[in-house]
């Protein structure tokens, strides 16, 4: 069993649709969470950074974290064209060091 | 523009050839690591380098060599390719110690034959 499962989708939604995407997780350790967005032919670029449980709200992105229910969530609000991407998740015990643990990655196709 | 580089973007090779993808950044990081990515698995690290000539092991090391003679780069070296290290490569840097800093690269899809 991978430590970090997420849905491979693909998830397509309407323009203008709210996006949900979540990872479970099996390591109670974990305590910082990061959503990673990636385009086509390009490397992951980091989207948000959460520590512990509750939200974290940057713009039209919205991360939750339940660590009761090892269970982590991205909201993007408002979707674009633009948001079509994998989305990654990524978990770790501690706050500094290499240690990242990755979700397989959901592809979101948002349509015009 | 602050970037992480790897050359090539696309190789296609044999078994048993050597090869060597190379990285570079111009930020001045200390840490590097170098990632595969696989459909369905996210990315799995193989190696990292915290500064010159201090580099350890990831997640997947087998069949990979790193070095770190400069700090600006990190090359990722395959000495005998097999077809199961067929897959996209990534080479990450970042400043401090902090695991959320990491740059990518814009990754080397590696098939070997």
């Amino acid at each position: 069993q991978k430590e970090v499962e997420q849905d491979p989708g693909p998830l397509s939604v309407p323009e203008g649709a709210i996006v949900s995407l979540n990872c479970t997780y099996s390591n109670s350790a974990f305590q910082y969470f990061m959503w990673y967005r990636q385009y086509s032919r390009k490397g992951p670029e980091l989207l948000m950074y959460t520590y512990s449980s509750g939200n974290k709200e940057d713009g039209r992105f919205t991360a939750q974290v339940d660590k009761s229910s090892k269970y982590i969530s991205l909201f993007i609000r408002d979707s674009q064209p633009s948001d079509s991407a994998t989305y990654l998740c990524a978990m770790s015990v501690g706050a500094a060091g290499n240690k990242l643990t990755f979700g397989g990655g959901t592809r979101v196709l948002v349509k015009p | 523009e602050a970037q992480v580089t790897q050359n090539p973007r696309y190789l296609i090779t044999v078994t048993g050839k050597k090869l060597t993808v190379t990285c570079s950044q111009n930020m001045n990081h200390e840490y590097m690591s170098w990632y595969r990515q696989d459909p369905g698995l996210g990315l799995r690290q193989i190696y990292y380098s915290m500064n010159v000539e201090v580099t350890d092991k990831g997640d997947v090391p087998e069949g990979y060599k790193v070095s770190r003679k400069e700090k600006r780069n990190f090359p990722l070296i395959l000495e005998s390719p097999s077809p199961n290290q067929t897959s996209l490569y990534f080479c990450a840097s970042k400043r401090g110690q902090a695991n959320y800093g990491y740059t990518f690269g814009s990754g080397t899809r590696l098939t070997v034959v």
